[in-house]
């Protein structure tokens, strides 16, 4: 049993490019997150699902798009990368309730340059 | 709106000594869960605990323990006999309910504690 899993967990990016990044849960959680984490300013939430093929905007989508083709995986896309996207990103799940417990994925470190 | 106040932002201290983090809260919500994460030097995010809001009792788990006061919005969190391994930046969260059943979760800004041998 993995958890949730992140790839890559490094990426260096030129402005205007573009990049998947991967999560995947076997938890078999009907609810899946992105957030970003910047310096001194916690976590934001980007997108979220709430279960397989579903999708919606969170705190901070603009730049990103999201998708849930199957219910393990949640991809979050950016189309153009932008210096401001420079941030460490984590990809949390949850069962099923709003009561239950968010897990979450080991990050990863995005630097657009 | 909801918000979560961690107004330390570093600890420092020897090993051994007892070290509470503050977390002040604000919710209109009558129902809400509050969370703390651990991110150690890693970075990874490891879930310590959840209290839903109608749950007051204190908990201890080990050297850790948590004191909820709903009277004052307050979740502290204290390390006793703390230890080096404890060094990381500690995340106090407020659930926020979204839509069909999903949860935000609204972190405070972090706390750096560091323990010094």
């Amino acid at each position: 049993n993995a958890g949730v899993t992140q790839t890559p967990k490094f990426r260096v990016l030129k402005t205007g490019q573009s990049m998947t990044l991967l999560c995947a849960q076997d938890m078999n959680h009907e609810y899946m997150y992105w957030y970003r984490q910047d310096p001194g300013m916690g976590l934001r939430l980007i997108h979220y699902s709430v279960g397989e093929g579903t999708t919606a905007k969170g705190e901070v989508p603009d730049g990103y798009n999201v998708s849930r083709l199957k219910k393990q995986n949640f991809l979050l896309g950016l189309e153009s990368a932008a210096p401001s996207q420079t941030s460490v990103y984590f990809c949390a799940s949850s069962y099923f309730r709003v009561t239950d417990t968010q897990y979450f994925g080991p990050g990863t470190r995005l630097t657009v340059l | 709106a909801q918000k979560v106040t961690q107004a330390q932002t570093e600890i420092s201290v020897v090993e051994k000594e007892d070290v509470t983090l503050d977390c002040v809260y604000e919710t209109r919500d009558t129902t809400y869960y509050l969370f703390w994460y651990k991110q150690p030097p890693s970075g990874e995010l490891v879930f310590l605990i959840r209290r839903n809001s109608f749950d007051e009792q204190n908990e201890i788990s080990g050297r850790y323990s948590w004191n909820f006061q709903k009277s004052t919005s307050s979740f502290n969190f204290t390390i006793t006999a703390s230890q080096v391994v404890d060094s990381a930046v500690y995340f106090c969260a407020l659930s926020e309910a979204i839509r069909q059943g999903a949860q935000k979760l609204v972190f405070g800004q972090g706390t750096r504690l560091t323990i010094n041998p």
